[in-house]
């Protein structure tokens, strides 16, 4: 079983719509929860970080559900520029310095 | 302000060569890390450095890879001999002491083993 679990994807949604992605994580001990975004064959980049009461900024909102260690990212009024690859990274160590990257979920927002 | 840097940025070559990929990191991060991104495996963790220390190496597929971190501003992944199964996007990332999730990632160096 992978350590960080997600749904590949592609989401195909149209501009303006809201879109949800889903991960889960097998260690009960991780502390950090994470979203970094990916476009099409460039590098990775942190777009935010999930608290566990939640967290929003601007369209994107993150949440975290320790229990059934579940993490999601919600996208209000999708752009055509949300079109990337969704990352979902779990801290993988005590020290908390390993980023454990899930798979990702594939976006494309069309016009 | 110059983000990390890699080179080569593409490398093609055959197999039993050996392959030396090559990373500046942002002036002050103390942390450096280098990681393999396929479409199999999505993106794995290779080795880790702090303050030019390797720390975790158990990312690191077998004794044909070797990283080196001699200084502050570069490090250094080599693959010798190289294999097919060996083709994939190498990232290296660095960031700062506690705020490692914050990893800043050069470009990548696509490699292709024929």
């Amino acid at each position: 079983r992978k350590e960080v679990e997600q749904d590949p994807g592609p989401f195909n949604v149209p501009e303006g719509a809201t879109v949800a992605f889903n991960c889960t994580y097998s260690n009960s001990a991780s502390q950090s929860f994470f979203w970094y975004r990916q476009d099409c064959r460039k590098e990775p980049k942190l777009l935010m970080s999930v608290y566990s009461s939640g967290n929003e900024d601007g369209r994107f909102t993150a949440q975290l559900n320790r229990a059934s260690q579940y993490i999601s990212l919600l996208i209000r009024d999708s752009k055509l520029s949300d079109s990337a690859t969704y990352l979902c990274v779990v801290n993988g160590d005590n020290a908390g310095n390993m980023l454990t990257f899930g798979g990702g979920t594939r976006l494309m927002v069309k016009p | 302000d110059a983000g990390v840097i890699q080179s080569p940025r593409h490398e093609v070559t055959e197999m039993g060569q050996e392959v030396t990929l090559r990373c500046k990191p942002i002036s002050g991060h103390d942390y450096l890390f280098w990681y393999r991104q396929t479409m199999m495996r999505g993106l794995e963790l290779l080795i880790y450095f702090n303050n030019n220390v390797p720390i975790d190496d158990s990312g690191m597929p077998e004794d044909r890879f070797s990283a080196k971190m001699p200084n502050a501003s570069f490090s250094t992944l080599k693959i010798q001999p190289s294999e097919p199964r060996d083709s994939a996007v190498y990232f290296c990332a660095s960031g700062q002491a506690g705020l490692t999730y914050e990893q800043y990632f050069g470009p990548g160096t696509r490699l292709t083993v024929t």
